[in-house]
């Protein structure tokens, strides 16, 4: 079935550094791409999305390309902040329907004064 | 905004007890999931629903029941709790696939989730 696979985590940086967080992707078709992000404490919220290919989500400056050459939509920032600490999920539809969304498991960041 | 709303953060039960976890949204959403979250496992799917009384298995459905009697509500019942069933819950809403802005790519709206501890 359709699936994502995202980097393991932990992942810890110093504030201001460049993020890369993998995500690729199984599916048949070009469905839609998400990344939600989970705040500590805090359910998850969506973060960015991508709903064809070639097409760049971006937000909070957070990006992400959709790639179906290499099906993947990884998440990149170029400085982050302590503020961006935080549970980082890549996510597409699937099931019958697409109507259930498939999550990564998760990748956690740490950043660092 | 949106709001999903989950009855309770923290809960604590014990092994046999039944427990029902209740979320509800104030945007007129069709469609709501339940999921549980897990360290190294992420987030997998128990139950959906397309709408009023429907129900939908999903990957993970054994020892749990949902109910969907209006709209806005939908619970959450393991009706006899499990030590690995302990877990956060989270509930989520959406418009129907092809609705709305939201819906057409299918957006999530979580509540913040309810930790359940099973002792």
């Amino acid at each position: 079935g359709d699936s994502v696979t995202q980097m393991e985590g932990p992942v810890t940086l110093s504030e201001e550094a460049f993020l890369t967080i993998n995500c690729t992707y199984t599916a048949t078709g070009y469905p839609s791409l998400f990344w939600y992000v989970q705040y500590p404490g805090e359910g998850l919220q969506l973060l960015l999305k991508a709903t064809k290919a070639d097409d760049k989500g971006s937000n909070k400056g957070f990006e992400a390309t959709y790639r179906k050459e290499t099906t993947s939509f990884h998440l990149e920032k170029g400085s982050v902040q302590v503020s961006d600490s935080a549970v980082y999920f890549c996510a597409l539809p699937s099931g019958a329907g697409s109507y259930q969304l498939t999550f990564g498991k998760g990748t956690k960041l740490s950043v660092i004064p | 905004d949106v709001k999903v709303t989950q009855s309770s953060r923290y809960l604590v039960k014990r092994t046999g007890e039944k427990v029902f976890l209740e979320c509800v949204q104030d945007m007129d959403h069709e469609n709501m999931f339940w999921y549980r979250q897990d360290p190294g496992l992420g987030l997998r799917l128990i139950y959906f629903s397309y709408d009023v009384k429907m129900k939908e298995k999903g990957d993970i459905p054994e020892g749990y029941s949902v109910s969907r009697e209006k709209k806005e509500r939908f619970s959450l019942i393991l009706e006899s709790a499990s030590t690995n069933q302990t877990s956060m819950y989270l509930c989520a809403s959406r418009l129907p696939l092809g609705q709305g802005h939201s819906g057409i790519a299918g957006e999530l709206f979580f509540g913040e989730g309810s930790r359940l501890t099973v002792l």
